[in-house]
């Protein structure tokens, strides 16, 4: 248990379905981030959010929509994917960027298998 | 743009050698780099944190050291063990503008510990 808790741990979805994946954290953090990780590929940053702000967006197609309503909580909402969209998502958690030099760990939740059909 | 290298791709070793894991990046301005573990279809865990003006960093049996002026980090372990099994990530948090952080991250290593 990291503090991190991703649901749902697993989803299958067709090309048209909508659906989220959510993200909640109980460490007490502000800075909230969604990473893909493919097959023979390096984890891939997607968003991140700093007190519920978006601070980042990796040119990620807009197929994928995060939300972040309050620090604790972030979703991505999913919509029109594409087979190449399967991967694990991964969320993560840690103290927001400016107190990065106390060497603020990030925290990582389980992650959510996406398979698209 | 950062680019973090991980050598060996994969590692097979017997129970109870010790070894090391290679991490190599471009840009050598970072503010830390972090070790992590994943275990098949888990999340990460981190192992180690190193800021950019340590050199080294112990838990246990592992033990990472970091050469931020030639881009380099090495993640020893010490007497394997089959519990040790997983693939090993290392990355590396730096500025991408204003206040932003971010971590570029290697491909991993795939160790395997035989009993």
């Amino acid at each position: 248990e990291t503090g991190v808790t991703q649901t749902p741990r697993h989803l299958v979805m067709g090309m048209t379905n909508k659906k989220s994946l959510k993200c909640e954290q109980h460490l007490g953090h502000n800075a909230m981030y969604w990473y893909k990780q493919s097959a023979k590929k390096p984890l891939e940053l997607m968003f991140v959010y700093n007190f519920k702000e978006q601070t980042e967006n990796n040119s990620v197609p807009s197929r994928f929509s995060p939300e972040c309503p309050n620090s604790s909580h972030l979703f991505l909402h999913l919509h029109t994917l594409q087979p190449e969209d399967s991967a694990l998502y991964l969320c993560a958690s840690s103290h927001a960027g400016t107190e990065v030099m106390s060497g603020n760990t990030i925290y990582f939740g389980e992650g959510s298998w996406l398979t698209v059909v | 743009k950062q680019e973090v290298t991980q050598i060996p791709a994969a590692l097979s070793v017997p129970e109870g050698e010790n070894l090391v894991l290679n991490c190599s990046f471009t840009d050598s301005a970072i503010y830390n780099l972090q070790w992590f573990r994943q275990d098949p279809g888990k999340g990460l865990t981190s192992l180690l944190l190193i800021q950019s003006s340590q050199r080294e960093q112990t838990s246990g049996r592992l033990n990472a050291s970091l050469d931020k002026s030639s881009g380099r980090s090495t993640l020893y372990i010490a007497a394997s063990q089959p519990g040790d099994s997983a693939t090993y990530l290392c990355a590396v948090r730096q500025n991408s503008g204003g206040s932003n952080y971010k971590l570029t991250f290697g491909k991993g290593t795939l160790l395997t510990v035989n009993p």
